[in-house]
């Protein structure tokens, strides 16, 4: 099943600026992970963040984590051409047997 | 050097047929998945083993039966292919836990005629 959502669902800025991308889930998590996807490719980790954490940094990567509101926002900084993709949240629901649940992803294009 | 393997990356082939997909990790994980992405995206677990047993099975109809020789493979067989299982399979794998990434194969496109 389906727990989380991503918003946008496609977002397309220039080189350069910054890009956020957030995920909404339903219900309690263990924490959440971020993947990317490049087009014809298999999904590569980028940041995993735990339920008591509120913000992690990754090189040009921050993400945030508001479990009261069951959201997180990925923000990309300075973002460049190779991080065109699509960008993918996961969740490990707590009783889940850590089955991962995926929300549907943003296409995050990239303009030169 | 690859880490999660897939074979074949493409598959075309008519409907009614029976097919394999084959997925080998050197990663020394002890869990291995099968995910299905649709047209729209939407990535969808149908499987997952760990030490070679059955530790998830979603709802998958029974034309699929994934199969672990050893914890470095899974293979997923579907039986009397339909058009509705056209779509990428993904395998992946990771040591089991709440906390742990999973590593993606390059994906097999299905597509069933």
């Amino acid at each position: 099943s389906q727990q989380g959502e991503e918003d946008p669902q496609a977002l397309s800025i220039q080189e350069g600026e910054n890009a956020t991308m957030n995920c909404s889930y339903k219900t309690s998590i263990n924490n959440l992970q971020w993947y990317r996807q490049n087009s014809g490719r298999g999904l590569v980790h980028l940041i995993l963040i735990r339920s008591n954490e509120r913000e992690k940094h990754s090189g040009r990567l921050r993400v945030t984590l508001d479990t009261s509101k069951k959201s997180s926002s990925l923000l990309i900084t300075a973002s460049r051409a190779a991080d065109t993709a699509s960008y993918f949240c996961a969740t490990d629901a707590k009783g889940s047997n850590y089955q991962l649940i995926w929300g549907a992803g943003t296409k995050l294009i990239i303009k030169p | 050097d690859t880490a999660v393997s897939q074979t074949p990356k493409y598959l075309v082939t008519q409907m009614g047929n029976d097919k394999s997909i084959k997925c080998e990790q050197n990663l020394g994980h002890d869990t291995m998945y099968w995910y299905k992405q649709d047209s729209k995206k939407f990535l969808k677990i149908m499987f997952s083993y760990n030490n070679k047993e059955l530790i998830i099975n979603e709802t998958v109809p029974n034309r699929f039966s994934p199969k672990s020789p050893d914890k470095a493979h899974l293979n997923l067989h579907i039986n009397s292919l339909e058009l509705g299982d056209s779509a990428v399979y993904f395998c992946a794998s990771s040591h089991l836990g709440s906390q742990e990434t999973q590593y993606f194969g390059p994906g097999t496109r299905l597509l069933v005629l």
